[in-house]
């Protein structure tokens, strides 16, 4: 099936420095890739869409300065949390979708984030 | 506004048992359904229904969609421990490939 990464696996940085996490599409390229933010014990809330070449388009609360998201490439998107916060602590997943690939979105395997 | 309500929120099990996870949905612009089983990490793909009542079927998980009710009905026949995980249900609403998931059901199997 097709594979998604996400780099780092696990992050802890200092409050009001910038991160960076890279999705990939190892085997695919994806036309669409999407970034969910999960809190524990809640579902997966969907931050943005993001399209390649394009900009990326924002859920309704999701400060677009603050999570910068670029997809340069059909394999590769990242979203930079920037000036974080201890709030902005959570588990960040990417997905992503290939109409080559029957439409379903594939995850990658997360980013723990922790802001201390 | 769409939504996608699971149920039970949380099931607990003893191996052997069968479980139904349930899943219910109002969307305007319906697409597909999706399942996903997440332990501790990211959701893994289970199955991905867009007709109503044909079965999915892998291993001992089943899935139907009823798109007149707007439900689908997950199965686990003969749980082990290994299916302990959080199912999420997510309906695609023919928006880019937006997802809408559910609250997710957690299920704990017992040995």
């Amino acid at each position: 099936g097709a594979v998604v990464s996400q780099h780092p696996s696990r992050v802890i940085c200092k409050s009001g420095t910038s991160v960076k996490i890279e999705c990939r599409s190892l085997d695919f390229q994806a036309t669409t890739m999407f970034w969910y933010r999960q809190f524990p014990k809640q579902s997966l809330m969907l931050m943005a869409t993001s399209n390649e070449g394009s900009k990326a388009t924002y859920e309704q609360g999701v400060e677009k300065d603050k999570f910068l998201i670029n997809h340069a490439s059909l394999t590769l998107s990242t979203l930079t949390v920037t000036s974080a916060h201890p709030e902005d602590s959570s588990f960040y997943i990417c997905s992503a979708r290939s109409e080559g690939v029957g439409y379903e979105q594939y995850f990658g395997p997360g980013t723990r984030l922790t802001v201390t | 506004e769409d939504k996608v309500v699971q149920s039970p929120l949380s099931l607990v099990v003893h191996e052997g048992d069968t479980v139904t996870l349930n899943c219910s949905y109002e969307v305007t612009n319906f697409r597909s359904l999706l399942w996903y089983k997440q332990e501790k990490k990211a959701p893994t793909f289970l199955f991905m229904l867009t007709s109503s009542g044909i079965e999915k079927k892998s291993g001992r998980l089943s899935s139907i969609l009823d798109k007149k009710e707007l439900f689908s009905i997950l199965n686990i026949t003969a749980t082990q421990t290994g299916d302990s995980a959080v199912y999420l249900c997510a309906v695609d609403n023919n928006q880019g490939g937006k997802l809408i998931f559910g609250q997710g059901t957690e299920l704990s199997v017992k040995p």
